[in-house]
């Protein structure tokens, strides 16, 4: 298995602009997590998607910040305008739902804004 | 709400010595408890969990965690350190009967010298 699958794996953009993050679950996994990682404030998790579906984006900082998941093997975390502090790893992971699940993590995107 | 504690911000052992990472947590009902690891520039990688059954769980590269519901601690241990085993770890928690969302603590670096 290929694992989680993310893109790119390093960003680097300028104040102001749109970033676009790409995560591709494990096949077969129906629930996908997006996380960011700071120095400063750990490993915080954004929003997570059932079956596709958004059902927590409670810690998706403000509305800068957008996610989707069009299909079971994609999803997309958006951030426009992009600000410095944005700065930081952000991490996809996926389960499958059993009510056990592990979840899975992909190998982050670190992303700077300059 | 559940919460994750680790207490320790780093451990330090020496290689052939055993290493104990601690963890408690708090949840209104029964916990599933996990161990990631994070090494330099990478994903969290999945360890060990407790889902029910045996206290202690034995996991990846020798790692081991007892659960102890009434000290309601998680604390990850290896008998015998590596250098290699220097990372950072990572206890997290979900409560039994809620959706997927896992709780993470803030993490613990361990340092293994020779």
């Amino acid at each position: 298995d290929a694992g989680v699958i993310q893109s790119p794996r390093h960003e680097v953009t300028e104040m102001g602009q749109e970033v676009t993050l790409r995560c591709k679950p494990i096949s077969g996994h129906n629930s996908l997590f997006w996380y960011r990682q700071t120095m400063m404030r750990g490993l915080e998790l954004l929003i997570y998607f059932n079956n596709n579906v958004p059902i927590d984006d409670s810690g998706m900082p403000e509305d800068r910040f957008s996610a989707k998941m069009p299909n079971a093997s994609f999803s997309t975390l958006k951030i426009q305008p992009s600000e410095p502090r944005d700065s930081a790893v952000y991490f996809c992971a996926s389960s499958l739902l059993t009510g056990q699940e592990t979840q899975y993590f992909g190998p982050g995107t670190r992303l700077l804004v300059l | 709400a559940q919460s994750v504690a680790q207490p320790e911000d780093q451990v330090n052992v020496a290689e052939g010595n055993p290493l104990t990472v601690k963890c408690t947590y708090s949840v209104s009902g029964n916990p599933y408890l996990f161990w990631y690891v994070q090494y330099p520039n990478r994903g969290l990688q999945f360890l060990l969990k407790y889902i029910t059954g045996d206290n202690l769980v034995k996991g990846s590269y020798g790692f081991e965690a007892e659960f102890n519901k009434s000290q309601t601690s998680f604390h990850l241990k290896k008998p015998s350190a590596l250098v290699s085993d220097s990372a950072l770890y990572f206890c997290a928690v979900r409560e039994t009967g809620t959706a997927s969302k896992l709780t993470f603590g803030t993490g613990t670096r361990l340092q293994v010298t020779l």
